[in-house]
């Protein structure tokens, strides 16, 4: 079945510290990939999407993911983080024999000021 | 600017009860999704449609009912809630064909309680 695995559940950082929030999939086809975002209270939306082209992708607020095919991989980074990007981040994976997008599990991320 | 609503916001009920989540959407989207959230599962997909009078099963549609009449709406029903179904419900629709740029949009979500 096809599936999408995020490695951290739970990540705490201070301000000015980098992030990376890994992301693997499985499914041997073409895929989108996306990244999304919720913020405390809020409803989902989209930090950023991969389609095709280019495999390092920038989104909103400085976030970006890199698309390695090799290793089934979309993982998201920010060079600095910021108390407001305390969320949680959501990678999620549409096939391309499919109109569905499956989603991970989730990586709440906590940064502390 | 167009939106998805859902109402209600927050619903406490009892087990044995029907249930129904509305989602209206006014982006003329025909896709629509309804997905649960719950803690260490991320978003798993209920039920999802990709027009009027069309409906489909996802991967935790046990319990669940959808119908499709119109465009802009697609309700969930729980035809006799239990407490495993309590969750946080979350409604999404997308565009189809030239239209689609994968995007889902989402409703702020509907707190299910069921007691």
């Amino acid at each position: 079945a096809q599936s999408v695995s995020q490695h951290n559940h739970h990540v705490i950082l201070s301000e000015a510290a980098s992030l990376e929030l890994g992301c693997n999939y499985s499914y041997g086809g073409t895929v989108n990939l996306f990244w999304y975002v919720q913020y405390p209270g809020q409803h989902l939306q989209l930090l950023l999407k991969y389609f095709s082209g280019d495999p390092l992708v920038k989104g909103i607020k400085g976030f970006e993911a890199e698309f390695i095919k090799s290793k089934f991989s979309f993982n998201l980074r920010k060079p600095s983080v910021q108390w407001s990007d305390t969320a949680e981040y959501f990678c999620a994976v549409r096939p391309s024999n499919t109109g569905k997008l499956i989603f991970g599990q989730g990586t709440t991320l906590q940064v502390k000021p | 600017d167009a939106e998805i609503t859902q109402s209600p916001r927050h619903k406490i009920t009892e087990t044995g009860r029907q249930v129904t989540l509305a989602c209206h959407q006014t982006w003329n989207h025909n896709n629509m999704f309804w997905y649960r959230q719950d803690l260490g599962h991320g978003l798993r997909l209920i039920h999802y449609s990709y027009g009027v009078q069309d409906t489909n099963k996802g991967e935790v549609s046990d319990g669940y009912s959808v119908s499709r009449s119109n465009t802009e709406d697609l309700p969930l029903t729980l035809e006799s809630a239990a407490s495993s179904q309590t969750s946080v419900y979350f409604c999404a629709s997308r565009a189809s064909g030239t239209g689609d740029t994968g995007e889902l949009f989402f409703g702020e979500g509907s707190r299910l309680t069921v007691l």
